[in-house]
């Protein structure tokens, strides 16, 4: 059982917007700031969100976050067949790193 | 940017200590960064076991913490762990990270690419 909490899959055509929320508590997310990483199959994850909404250098527009008192969201918009992959939540709890269970995009 | 590259044996005995390193490259172990371990057991999510900074201040995952022992090396560049008692749940991939402060915030932005660890005798 995941501190925090994300639907284990999400599906969507290409060209279409999907959402993936992660759901916390007041300790870590309604406290620190939100981090999403995706995980390509077989790959290692790979920093896509930080700081609740800001993008690393090379990663395209067409992702983006937000967070709203103890629940967050990674919005993908014209969804491509190279984004099917795992996507993590995560944030800092108190004095530990905390994950989502991770949520397995689709794209059909 | 700095690089990351876990090492060790990838098969350990139930009962024994599993210890694997990471190679900082590119960059310097005693910057700003924290340094963490991340594993990922088969087919399953991520779980974080701990950090480390390069004072020899450590955080780790409460879940874990009666096991785990993690210290650097500054003059190799490097950081290690150690799970003691190990058993087939601590089967995974395990991955090191760098955590970096930013404007407003910590998040891991390099990792390792990982290293399969399976216990079993």
């Amino acid at each position: 059982q995941s501190v925090l909490t994300q639907p284990p899959s999400a599906s969507g055509t290409p060209g279409q917007r999907v959402t993936i929320s992660c759901s916390g508590s007041s300790s870590n997310i309604g406290s620190n700031t939100v981090n999403w990483y995706q995980q390509l199959p077989g790959t290692a994850p790979k920093l896509l969100i930080y700081s609740n909404n800001q993008r690393p250098s090379g990663v395209p527009d067409r992702f983006s976050g937000s967070k709203s008192g103890t629940s967050a969201s990674l919005a993908i918009s014209g969804l491509q067949s190279e984004d099917e992959a795992d996507y993590y939540c995560a944030a800092w709890d108190d004095s530990f790193w905390v994950f989502g269970g991770g949520t397995k995009l689709t794209v059909l | 940017q700095v690089q990351l590259q876990e090492s060790g044996p990838g098969l350990v005995k139930p009962s024994g200590t599993l210890s694997l390193t990471c190679a900082v490259s590119g960059g310097s172990i005693s910057s700003s960064n924290w340094w963490s371990w991340v594993r990922q057991p088969p087919g399953k999510g991520l779980e974080w076991i701990g950090e480390i900074y390069h004072s020899g201040s450590t955080n780790y995952n409460p879940s874990l913490k009666s096991r785990v022992t993690i210290s650097v090396d500054k003059s190799k560049n490097q950081f290690s762990l150690k799970l003691s008692s190990v058993t087939a749940a601590d089967t995974a991939v395990y991955y090191c990270a760098s955590v970096l402060l930013g404007a407003s915030g910590y998040y891991m932005d390099v990792w390792g690419k990982g290293t399969t660890v399976t216990v079993s005798s």
